[in-house]
């Protein structure tokens, strides 16, 4: 399996209250992404990294924020975390294309289950 | 922008029978392609890809798919399933002009394989 470890698993939090999801990957990747999964959308992106202090908005970034202070790391924070995000967030590495070795597609974390009340 | 239509959210099927899933995405320029399987509680993993060359490509776990340029078709294919096989299957793709892999989801497939 690919060295990616989402923290915490599972979290249950309050409307209003700030939240952050940790993605830590050990395979030294320039690319990391944020998902969340929801039935019926399937995984949407939200943020994705291409560089450390680099990150770009994906298709549903509205009241996520993300930061990438070191390659091993990118971190997902809801400001002020509402009912509609509750989701299950992955967390995906990946190569740039044109790197020896590098036609490699996304590797996935385990997932990390938040529930918003 | 790129699209990808998974047109069963749900396929039964028995043990032992073949079965194909089908994914269409929206891009007529080049792409790759990718299937991924979602086992309960846990991430994604990848089953097989198109990136060029041979339009049939083998995965693991004994599953094929075709790419269909024409059709702007990417379906997934097993000719005999097993009980492990019941997951959620998505479709993806992606631009490569990009230099990365932006991925773009369907909505999954759950396949369920009954005794």
């Amino acid at each position: 399996d690919a060295g990616i470890t989402q923290s915490p698993r599972h979290k249950v939090t309050e409307t209003g209250t700030p939240v952050t999801l940790r993605c830590h990957q050990t395979e030294n990747h320039r690319y990391m992404y944020w998902y969340r999964q929801d039935p019926g959308h399937g995984l949407r992106l939200i943020h994705y990294s291409y560089g450390v202090k680099d990150t770009d908005k994906g298709e549903v970034s509205d009241g996520y924020s993300v930061s990438r202070s070191k390659t091993e790391d990118f971190l997902l924070t809801l400001e002020s975390a509402t009912s509609s995000q509750t989701s299950v967030y992955f967390c995906a590495i990946s190569e740039s294309i044109g790197v020896p070795g590098s036609n490699q597609p996304q590797h996935f974390g385990d997932g990390t289950r938040l529930s918003i009340l | 922008a790129q699209s990808v239509t998974q047109l069963d959210s749900q396929v039964p099927v028995f043990e032992e029978a073949p079965v194909e899933l089908r994914c269409n995405y929206s891009s007529s320029v080049s792409v790759y392609l990718f299937w991924y399987v979602q086992y309960p509680n846990q991430g994604l993993q990848l089953l097989l890809k198109y990136l060029s060359g041979s339009t049939l490509v083998k995965g693991i776990n004994g599953f094929e798919a075709e790419f269909n340029k024409s059709q702007t078709s990417f379906h997934l294919r097993k000719p005999s399933v097993h009980i492990s096989d019941t997951a959620e299957y998505f479709c993806a793709v992606s631009d490569p002009s990009t230099g990365f892999q932006k991925l773009v989801f369907g909505t999954g497939t759950r396949l369920l394989v009954s005794p």
